[in-house]
């Protein structure tokens, strides 16, 4: 069965260096989002993307983050100077059409921000 | 502000019996609501979801929607102690520009008992 993947499983970076965390669609899926999960709270939409472009962002999403799609596969999330704050479970999520039915989610990044 | 509202639990049921988790949501223009499991440390998967008002049967899940009453609710028949999980209420909220994106609850922890 196809699955969403992302890389790395787990990252550590210091305070003001920039991180990219990949993801992997399933192949068939056009429309990508980005949530995060600080630990021990609720799941928060921060982005979606179809057409090589943001449909939605949250007021999370603010300039220090952007989304990318630079191939055919790849789905990637950069945050250019991470803060203590920004240390969360990042999840890729994706889904055929943009109705946000069934969206599937990868495995998740964790990001550790020292 | 589009919440999402599901009682954090714990909720504790024996194993073999049925788990009733409940979820109520703000966005009355919302049609399409999720429920997820998500073990600790784990991310979100996809186990049930309902559009239209009244129950849908997955095997030993149930999922219910009362669109009028803007509830959603899961059961878990013959609950075992792999149930074991925070599972999680999802509504798509649909923006007029046509991006959707889902919003999550807080989650309901369950423990099924041996």
């Amino acid at each position: 069965e196809p699955e969403v993947t992302q890389t790395p499983s787990h990252q550590v970076t210091q305070m003001g260096q920039e991180v990219i965390l990949r993801c992997v669609p399933i192949s068939n899926h056009l429309y990508f989002y980005w949530y995060r999960q600080i630990l021990g709270q609720k799941v928060e939409f921060l982005v979606s993307f179809y057409n090589n472009e943001i449909s939605e962002k949250s007021e999370i999403f603010d300039d220090q983050f952007s989304v990318e799609r630079p191939d055919g596969s790849n789905f990637t999330l950069k945050i250019r100077s991470t803060k203590l704050e920004d240390s969360a479970m990042y999840f890729c999520a994706s889904t055929v059409w943009d109705r946000g039915y069934e969206q599937y989610f990868g495995p998740g990044t964790r990001l550790t921000v020292t | 502000q589009k919440e999402v509202e599901q009682n954090s639990g714990p909720l504790s049921v024996p194993e073999g019996a049925i788990a009733s988790l409940n979820c109520t949501y703000s966005d009355r223009g919302s049609q399409s609501f999720f429920w997820y499991r998500q073990y600790s440390g784990k991310s979100p998967e996809l186990i049930m979801f309902i559009y239209s008002n009244g129950d849908k049967e997955d095997g030993r899940f149930t999922a219910q929607l009362n669109k009028a009453s803007q509830y959603v609710s899961l059961l878990i028949r013959d609950s075992q102690p792999s149930d074991s999980a925070t599972y999680l209420c999802a509504v798509n909220i649909k923006r007029r520009g046509g991006s959707e994106k889902l919003v999550f609850g807080k989650g309901t922890k369950l423990t099924v008992n041996p």
